[in-house]
């Protein structure tokens, strides 16, 4: 079966404007989740998923973030505007229950 | 909100030589996972606990879920350069629909053929 796909693979964008990051999950999956890693410090969660509902999106860091999931399939990260802090590396998970995570590559944000 | 403690950062080691690694919390965990991350891919699961004190090996791969709940250590044995990478830990808090994961910081490896 196809893993979880995200693109860009990398996007470099100035402070300041728009960035739209994709996740495509395995298909089947009514669980996704979106993580993020900061230069050296840990993964952090910021909001799963169930179909098209927010289950949770506590660690959304502020409202210039926006996560969508029309449909249930796949899903969408909007930052805007982008802020130098933003940079990093952006996990898409999936699974099917509980415990059954699987990543895509992530997606490397740099806000230049 | 809950942190993980994953120590040591970064371990430079021979080929051959085995390696550990241990996460700790203040907070208490109902699942502990470890996973290794190579360049450009994302994380892959190695091993899940999910009883305090279970030791749990995949191949060269060991390890165990803290018997407070607060901990877990990975041992790696007799290491080979594929092994290079960085390994996370990760808790989670079951019950209910909380499917959230706390990451430690990572540790990096290096292996040295």
């Amino acid at each position: 079966e196809a893993g979880v796909t995200q693109f860009p693979s990398h996007s470099v964008i100035e402070k300041g404007q728009t960035v739209t990051l994709r996740c495509d999950p395995i298909s089947g999956h009514d669980n996704l989740y979106w993580y993020r890693r900061v230069m050296g410090k840990e993964i952090k969660f910021l909001l799963h998923f169930v179909k098209e509902s927010k289950q949770d999106e506590s660690g959304m860091p502020n409202n210039r973030f926006l996560a969508e999931r029309t449909g249930g399939t796949y899903s969408t990260l909007k930052v805007q505007p982008a802020e130098l802090e933003d940079s990093g590396v952006y996990f898409c998970a999936s699974s099917f229950r509980e415990g059954d995570y699987t990543f895509g590559s992530g997606t490397r944000l740099t806000v230049v | 909100g809950q942190q993980l403690n994953q120590s040591p950062q970064s371990m430079f080691i021979q080929e051959g030589e085995d390696v550990s690694m241990n996460c700790t919390s203040s907070s208490i965990f109902n699942t502990w996972l470890w996973y290794k991350q190579d360049p450009g891919e994302g994380p892959v699961l190695l091993i899940a606990l999910y009883k305090a004190g279970e030791l749990t090996s995949n191949g060269r791969l060991t390890a165990q879920f803290g018997i407070t709940r607060k901990d877990s250590f990975l041992n790696i044995s007799a290491s080979i350069p594929s092994d290079v990478g960085i390994y996370f830990c990760a808790g989670r808090l079951s019950g209910g629909s909380n499917y959230k994961l706390t990451f430690g910081k990572g540790t990096l490896l290096t292996v040295n053929p």
